[in-house]
């Protein structure tokens, strides 16, 4: 496996359901993002973890929640979802070097349909 | 506030002419960068620059160009000869120089090539 990986590529789950998306890099970076997109709505950031920590939360939903066991993977635990939250979820890394943090390099989405 | 404009929603050509995408921003600091991104119809962002606020000369990568003008706060992207693989939604986006959670994110500009 190269770049970044997302897993799974499509999920339709019930608003009672709890699911978790999982990310994983292979480019040996040290930062890992969240993205939510929607349909004709700008990529929105959700959480930015930097060394395993949590240093962003930009005001999600509790019915989100992010973990970062490892540098290399990540994951979005979702339960009580609501239709709005259908939309591309988006994993991002990138390299952090002294405060300053590169390109980020992007997975191909989880696209979640929520009913 | 930092904000990334990207006026154009949609755009279509056909193939062989020459686009330009642009991307105009605001921002207060000093110190950022700018960077496009490429969302072919499979979902995953594909990096394709990254400009640092000090470097104002522009860039030539193949049939891709970048006009950075700070007096203007414009960062346009331009493809030569385009052909149909170009075909995508492209991304501008800003961030400060150290703030992973700062990118902030165009709206995207859908360009499509015809044959």
């Amino acid at each position: 496996e190269t770049g970044v990986t997302q897993t799974p590529r499509h999920l339709v789950m019930g608003m009672t359901n709890k699911k978790s998306l999982k990310c994983e890099q292979h480019l040996g970076h040290n930062a890992m993002y969240w993205y939510k997109q929607s349909a004709k709505k700008p990529l929105e950031l959700m959480f930015v973890y930097s060394l395993e920590e949590r240093v962003e939360n930009n005001s999600v939903p509790s019915r989100f929640s992010p973990e970062c066991p490892n540098s290399s993977h990540l994951f979005l635990h979702l339960h009580t979802l609501q239709p709005e939250d259908s939309a591309l979820y988006l994993c991002a890394s990138s390299q952090e070097r002294g405060g300053s943090y590169n390109e980020q390099f992007f997975g191909p989405g989880t696209r979640l349909t929520v009913l | 506030a930092q904000k990334v404009t990207q006026a154009q929603t949609e755009i279509s050509v056909v193939e062989k002419e020459d686009v330009t995408l642009d991307c105009v921003y605001e921002t207060r600091d000093t110190t950022y960068y700018l960077f496009w991104y490429k969302q072919p119809p499979s979902g995953e962002l594909v990096f394709l620059i990254r400009r640092n606020s000090f470097d104002e000369q522009n860039e030539i990568s193949g049939r891709y160009s970048w006009n950075f003008q700070k007096s203007t706060s414009s960062f346009n992207f331009t493809i030569t000869a385009s052909q149909v693989v170009d075909s995508a939604v492209y991304f501008c986006a800003l961030t400060r120089y150290s703030s992973a959670s700062k990118i902030i994110f165009g709206s995207g500009t859908r360009l499509s090539i015809r044959p």
